[in-house]
C-alpha cells in the first residue's frame, strides 16, 4: 500500500529542546516536502527536495532544517524550538513526472511551550 | 512572488445548497489541482485540469480551468455532510522546479 509516514502524530514539547519530526515514503518519488498549517493560512510550505542531497528552501523555511540522505526518508529538524512554531505539519510526496499530484502524511501537531 | 487567491475562506450553507470556491492566479499556470482536507485529516487530491477551458466532472463536484489557465472554481451541487471540510486549489508552476503554488483553502461549513 502506497503510504506517506510521520511520527510522531502529536507532540507536546519546551522551547529550546531539538526535535526531529520523520517522514518516510515507499512510493519511490523523488519530490518531498514539508509544510506547516495556520487556521486561515492554508499549507505553506517549509522545505522541498527535489531528490537525494538536494534541498531547497519554501516560504518560511526559518527556524527550521531538513536532509534527504536517502530517497524515502526527509526528516524536519527544530533545533531550537519556539512557540511560534506551534502548528500541524505535513510531510507531502510528489513523483518527479506527471501528473505532479501530492500525497501527503497523517500530520504531526506540534506544540510548543 | 506569485500567488494563487482563493475565496472565500468560509462558506455556511444549509445541507442540500450548492458550493462554489474560487481560485485566481496572479501568473499563467501548467496546470490547477484540487484538495480535499476533512477535518482532523490531511489534504487529498481530487483532480488535475491541464487544458484551457478544460471542465471536468465528479458526482456532484464540478472543476473548471480558465481559458488564460489563471483561474478555477469547484463548485459543488446540493451538498451533502459528506462534503464537509476544507477545498484547496494548487497551481503547478513548470518555470519553479514543478512547485505548486497553494490557495488559502475554502472550508465547507454545512450549518445544522
Amino acid at each position: 500500500e502506497a503510504q506517506v509516514t510521520q511520527n510522531p502524530r502529536y507532540l507536546i514539547t519546551v522551547t529550546g529542546k531539538k526535535l526531529t519530526v520523520t517522514c518516510s515514503q515507499n512510493m519511490n518519488h523523488e519530490y518531498m516536502s514539508w509544510y506547516r498549517q495556520d487556521p486561515g493560512l492554508g499549507l505553506r510550505q517549509i522545505y522541498y527536495s527535489m531528490n537525494v542531497e538536494v534541498t531547497d528552501k519554501g516560504d518560511v523555511p526559518e527556524g527550521y532544517k531538513v536532509s534527504r540522505k536517502e530517497k524515502r526518508n526527509f526528516p524536519l529538524i527544530l533545533e531550537s524550538p519556539s512557540p511560534n512554531q506551534t502548528s500541524l505539519y505535513f510531510c507531502a510526496t510528489q513523483t518527479g513526472m506527471g501528473p505532479y499530484e501530492q500525497y501527503f502524511g497523517p500530520g504531526t501537531r506540534l506544540t510548543v511551550t | 512572488g506569485q500567488q494563487v487567491m482563493q475565496i472565500p475562506q468560509y462558506q455556511h450553507v444549509q445541507e442540500g445548497e450548492d458550493f462554489t470556491t474560487y481560485c485566481n492566479s496572479s501568473t499563467t499556470l501548467s496546470n490547477i489541482q484540487w484538495y480535499k482536507q476533512r477535518p482532523g485529516g490531511h489534504p487529498v487530491f481530487l483532480i488535475q485540469l491541464v487544458k484551457s477551458g478544460e471542465v471536468k466532472k465528479q458526482k456532484r463536484l464540478t472543476f473548471q480551468f480558465g481559458e488564460a489557465k489563471k483561474n478555477s472554481s469547484l463548485h459543488i451541487t446540493a451538498t451533502q455532510t459528506t462534503d464537509v471540510g476544507t477545498y484547496f486549489c494548487a497551481g503547478l508552476d513548470m518555470d519553479s522546479n514543478y512547485q505548486l503554488i497553494w490557495g488559502a483553502g475554502t472550508k465547507l461549513i454545512i450549518k445544522p
